[in-house]
């Protein structure tokens, strides 16, 4: 699977939009990019993946380059409830057996009052 | 939404005990499930691969003797840490993937704080 580049860390004032950006430049053309969040001392929390087109849920906005080499996780109101460790991997669709999933170090979101 | 159940959410015990950790899809049947290793400030790491009914796969570095899976259904999966040492402390973590073959997310569980004192 492709690696990915995250910044380590970003701040976002709360109410506002924060945006994370991730490279995979090395991305292959059927690798879908996933995006997931651990808040501290519980598990990842998925929050939304594509493969080309950009995707909404309600979550946050999944913006993809038309090279797909980077992408950019948009939370459109930030809250203080959204500070987390937000990863973004990629990996390939699920064939059986087995699937090698590799997570970053991921940018940590400070939401500030 | 797709809902993953690990118990117990943390555990203490002595040095030389064996600690099992189930993870649980509760509402959805989980053919391949996954199994993390979290150290502080660091990130997951994954450890080994269990599709139901067949043996694990273990990553490089993960001794299959150590860390024993099983995945007897397609709800639950089990991790056995086997006479656990001071160093096998850490945060576990379970993940499972709704469905089959295709591109569904993993959704993990709210992981399990292990202590070998």
């Amino acid at each position: 699977d492709a690696k990915t580049t995250q910044p380590t860390s970003m701040d976002c004032a709360e109410g506002r939009a924060a945006n994370l950006p991730c490279n995979h430049s090395t991305i292959s053309g059927n690798e879908y990019v996933y995006w997931y969040r651990q808040i501290h001392s519980q598990g990842p929390q998925y929050i939304i993946h594509g493969l080309k087109n950009n995707e909404t849920n309600e979550m946050a906005s999944l913006i993809i380059t038309e090279d797909r080499k980077s992408s950019t996780l948009i939370l459109p109101h930030a809250t203080l409830r959204d500070t987390a460790v937000y990863y973004c991997i990629v990996i390939l669709p699920y064939s059986g057996g087995y699937q090698k999933v590799t997570f970053g170090t991921g940018t940590k979101l400070q939401v500030i009052p | 939404g797709a809902v993953v159940s690990q118990h117990p959410s943390w555990v203490i015990c002595k040095s030389g005990t064996s600690v099992k950790i189930e993870c649980r899809s509760l509402d959805f049947q989980a053919t391949t499930m996954f199994w993390y290793r979290q150290f502080p400030k660091q990130s997951l790491m994954l450890m080994a691969t269990s599709n139901e009914g067949s043996k694990a796969t273990y990553e490089q570095g993960v001794e299959k003797d150590k860390f024993l899976i099983n995945h007897a259904s397609l709800t639950l999966s089990t991790l056995t840490v086997t006479s656990a040492h001071p160093e096998d402390s850490s945060f576990y973590i379970c993940s499972a993937r709704l469905g089959g073959r295709g591109n569904q997310p993993q959704h993990f569980g709210d992981g399990t704080r292990l202590s070998i004192l």
